[in-house]
């Protein structure tokens, strides 16, 4: 089964606002990824978190992250256009090497 | 530094013809992983190679796949007898020894008719 739930699954929002998306899992982790995906195009790396991290920032991203509640979240604040995009959160357990990806959030910036 | 590169981009097979799909790491990148992502749906894990050896092939199915990492050479995803549920997109990442963050390819798409 799948280890990340996304949520939500698609977000449509305006520029200049902020987007949040969630993650949750059910195993335990090393670290949570956050990965962006343009359609049609491969994964690009946007931030790590490890397990005992509770928040990370990079730029205009914000990742959190509950350990107790098995969740996390994205923030992009003051989005734009090109943020226009698939989301993914990855998790990273005991096995080395595995990532396992949550289902993802559309996330769709009107100009 | 190029990136990950994978090829071809895209690949059209009929039903029980062979597929071959190939991943070039980053330079001074030793290990290699293999996605799968259905239409709609996030990535899958398949397989984890470092140079001559499997390390994880928890995700493969187990007829008709198999990977290698030659020491020389790009890594190859082969796909014996396919079927059309064997249409995806085929997604390999690189990483360096010690290093958690994985870098990706644009993918092969393959489509089995």
């Amino acid at each position: 089964s799948q280890q990340g739930e996304e949520d939500p699954q698609a977000l449509s929002i305006q520029e200049g606002e902020n987007a949040t998306m969630n993650c949750s899992y059910k195993t335990s982790i090393n670290n949570l990824q956050w990965y962006r995906q343009n359609s049609g195009r491969g994964l690009v790396h946007l931030i790590l978190i490890r397990s005992n991290e509770r928040e990370k920032h990079s730029g205009r991203l914000r990742v959190t992250l509950d350990t107790s509640k098995k969740s996390s979240s994205l923030l992009i604040t003051a989005s734009r256009a090109a943020d226009t995009a698939s989301y993914f959160c990855a998790t990273a357990g005991t096995s080395y090497g595995k990532l396992t990806f949550g289902q993802g959030t559309i996330l769709t910036v009107h100009p | 530094n190029a990136g990950v590169m994978q090829n071809p981009r895209h690949l059209v097979r009929r039903r029980g013809q062979e597929a071959r799909l190939r991943c070039s790491p980053m330079k001074g990148h030793s290990h290699v992983y293999w996605y799968r992502q259905l239409p709609e749906e996030g990535l899958k894990f398949m397989v984890y190679l470092q140079k001559e050896n499997i390390i994880d092939e928890s995700g493969m199915p187990k007829e008709r796949f198999s990977a290698e990492f030659p020491k020389e050479g790009p890594s190859i995803l082969r796909i014996q007898q396919v079927v059309r549920g064997d249409s995806a997109a085929y997604f390999c990442a690189s990483s360096p020894l010690g290093v958690e963050t994985q870098y990706f390819g644009p993918g092969t798409r393959l489509l089995v008719l």
